[in-house]
């Protein structure tokens, strides 16, 4: 167990809506970053957020967005869905702002009808 | 240039052999390079990782080798067992992110 819990674990949905998928980081870690893994482009970094602030940005689409809140947890925004936005998304955390190791979640398998 | 290439995509090994995954990547910037272990339905997880001051690391019966001037590491896995059959990821990082290698999918047969 990571200490990197993700919810929900399962999401399906349709075309054109939105989503939200949540991460509590392990205790202590103060940096969140996103990850969106899917067959053909791999695990790729989406977005990274430190202490509440946004810190780096990826290969993140505008229809995507993401918060950290006060207590640490994060949440990735998904709107506007499309069908190839189907993938896994998974989040980990780390102590420092440029801190390895990074440590994952077991990740929330978005479905797009 | 900031990709990192992996291989083999796949890779199949008896029981007790050594499996050899290799990655090479381009940016100098890269500082940190771990390998992580994914089983199917979980989140990737950190097995090694070597930073490029260090030519190589062993725990138990993984080793990272690091090439810097080749700008090439590999994951050295000695008496391979069933357990260890899973998908491997290289990944390189500077400044926190992680870019990560394609994957190579092991079966280690009994």
């Amino acid at each position: 167990d990571s200490g990197v819990t993700q919810t929900p674990k399962h999401l399906i949905t349709a075309t054109g809506q939105r989503v939200t998928l949540r991460c509590s980081p392990r205790s202590g870690d103060l940096s969140v970053y996103w990850y969106q893994q899917s067959l053909d482009q791999g695990l790729q970094f989406l977005i990274q957020y430190y202490n509440g602030e946004e810190r780096a940005k990826g290969n993140i689409l505008e229809r995507f967005s993401a918060q950290q809140f006060p207590d640490l947890h994060s949440e990735l925004n998904l709107s506007s869905l499309e069908l190839g936005d189907s993938a896994l998304y998974f989040c980990a955390s780390s102590v420092e702002l440029d801190g390895q190791p990074q440590h994952f979640g077991d990740g929330t398998r978005l479905s797009i009808l | 240039q900031q990709q990192v290439k992996q291989s083999p995509q796949s890779l199949i090994v008896q029981k007790g052999g050594i499996s050899i995954i290799n990655c090479a990547y381009e940016n100098t910037a890269f500082d940190y390079f771990p390998w992580y272990q994914q089983f199917p339905g979980k989140g990737p997880a950190l097995l090694i990782a070597i930073r490029p001051d260090v030519s190589e690391k062993k725990e138990g019966r993984f080793t990272i080798s690091f090439n810097k001037s080749a700008k090439q590491f590999s994951l050295h896995i000695m008496d391979s067992q069933p357990g260890d059959s899973a998908t491997y990821f290289c990944a390189a990082s500077s400044a926190g992110k992680l870019i990560f290698g394609q994957g190579t999918t092991l079966q280690v047969k009994p």
